[in-house]
């Protein structure tokens, strides 16, 4: 099963407070993703990543927010001006070419005051 | 648009006792089908999945669930539960393409009695 980590794994910040959420994948995978899950709620997709370049996208994923692969292996995930909506976990998944299963990570807990 | 139903939130069951955990999609074909568990402050482990062919699929941990496009549905079964199956358990489907999105039922939370 393929592995991937994300930092940090809590962060608080303030509103209105730009933050970044890194995803590193344990070796080399074609599709990421995003996805986020309010407290007690389901989880939510927000965008997939494909190429170099957004797939996908969900109504949710709105212009605070942008993705980007910075150096060829962390995948970023960056919230321009953080709402207090916006504290949730945080999951990125990965997927290879080859197969159709997403794995994801651990989870970037985010809390926005 | 596909969605996904887990019409219940909570169960409870006796450590030993068989569990069945429900899940409803709707999707235009067919699709993939996952179940996820997330034990608490966890991320999500995939448990099993379903593409094509045989209808019953095994998972991790003993875990089986079985596909049946005539009911859409995609229950998730255990014969005998253990406390440390006690976490939330997530149905999701995703469409036949590359690159696919998940879209995630609300999620059962399994609680287990000793």
């Amino acid at each position: 099963e393929p592995e991937v980590t994300q930092t940090p794994s809590h962060q608080v910040t303030q509103m209105g407070q730009e933050v970044i959420l890194r995803c590193v994948p344990i070796s080399n995978h074609l599709y990421f993703y995003w996805y986020r899950q309010i407290l007690g709620q389901k989880v939510e997709f927000l965008v997939s990543f494909y190429n170099n370049e957004i797939s996908e996208k969900s109504e949710i994923f709105d212009d605070q927010f942008s993705v980007e692969r910075p150096d060829g292996s962390n995948f970023t995930l960056k919230i321009r001006s953080t709402k207090l909506e916006d504290s949730a976990m945080y999951f990125c998944a990965i997927k290879d070419d080859s197969a159709e299963t997403q794995y994801f990570g651990p989870g970037t807990r985010l809390l926005v005051l | 648009a596909q969605s996904v139903t887990q019409p219940d939130i909570h169960i409870t069951v006796s450590e030993g006792a068989s569990l069945e955990l429900r899940c409803n999609y709707s999707y235009g074909a067919t699709p993939y089908l996952f179940w996820y568990v997330q034990s608490p402050g966890q991320g999500l482990q995939l448990l099993l999945k379903y593409f094509s062919g045989d209808t019953l699929v095994q998972g991790i941990k003993g875990f089986e669930a079985e596909f049946k496009r005539s009911q859409s549905s995609f229950n998730l079964r255990k014969p005998s539960v253990h406390w440390s199956d006690a976490a939330e358990y997530f149905c999701a489907v995703g469409a036949q393409y590359a690159g696919n999105m998940l879209t995630f039922g609300g999620g059962t939370r399994l609680m287990v009695k000793p």
